[in-house]
């Protein structure tokens, strides 16, 4: 199975700070990966899907990018409504694998 | 408007075998391209991919629950069964299921998730 880790596991920053999440693939994944964000109590949400591909309606304060074994979350500019946790999902091969999640907080 | 509803026990017993239901409404389990998936969240943990099925009935398991694992649809009746042999008390999770895009895998709609404690 692809292994897929994530970090850091959890964050805090200011409204208004550039935020980062880093996934890393134990194998070639090309650009298959999407992202979630999971609000607390929630179901997950799908934000970005092929790597840097924004879902429909998504905010453009969100972004992925990334390819081969790398790959990034940015939230350009943090806010509130924006703590939930976040995680990846690689699709190059089944099973398909998610991330351990990256918590993202307000400070 | 396309919505997944799970639904089952919500406790079960050590060694019992669960079976938790999804139902669908917006979109076909037959004629068109999109599955089901089923994930599941441990209280405070992250997200566990478990099975998916296709309409043409393609299906895939985690390989550390497959054994244990079986899913199945019923498009007379919209609806996707995933069975649980053997439970245990580390299958206490919240389990949700999904719809699944093909080609990209991506669940891009998610029920609310159904709550499920196994204990004596």
């Amino acid at each position: 199975d692809i292994q897929m880790t994530q970090s850091p596991s959890s964050l805090s920053a200011s409204v208004g700070d550039r935020v980062t999440i880093t996934c890393q693939a134990s194998q070639d994944i090309t650009n298959y990966l999407n992202w979630y964000q999971q609000k607390p109590g929630k179901a997950p949400l799908l934000l970005v899907s092929d790597a840097s591909d924004l879902e429909t309606g998504v905010p453009s304060r969100f972004s992925g990018s990334g390819s081969g074994t790398h790959f990034s979350f940015t939230i350009s500019s943090l806010q509130p409504e924006d703590v939930a946790t976040y995680y990846c999902q690689q699709y190059d091969h089944l099973p398909l694998t998610f991330g351990g999640g990256t918590k993202v907080n307000i400070k | 408007q396309v919505t997944l509803t799970e639904s089952g026990p919500v406790l079960v017993k050590p060694t019992e075998t669960l079976a938790l239901t999804c139902t669908v409404s917006g979109f076909s389990l037959s004629n068109t391209r999109m599955g089901v998936s089923w994930i599941r969240q441990p209280p405070g943990k992250a997200l566990e991919w478990l099975a998916h099925i296709f309409p043409n009935d393609e299906k895939s398991y985690s390989t550390s629950m497959k054994r244990r694992l079986t899913i199945s649809k019923d498009t007379s009746k919209s609806q996707v069964v995933l069975t649980m042999t053997n439970m245990n008390p580390v299958d206490t999770a919240t389990y949700y299921c999904a719809r699944i895009v093909p080609f990209y895998f991506a669940m891009d709609v998610w029920g609310p998730g159904t709550t499920v404690t196994v204990s004596s």
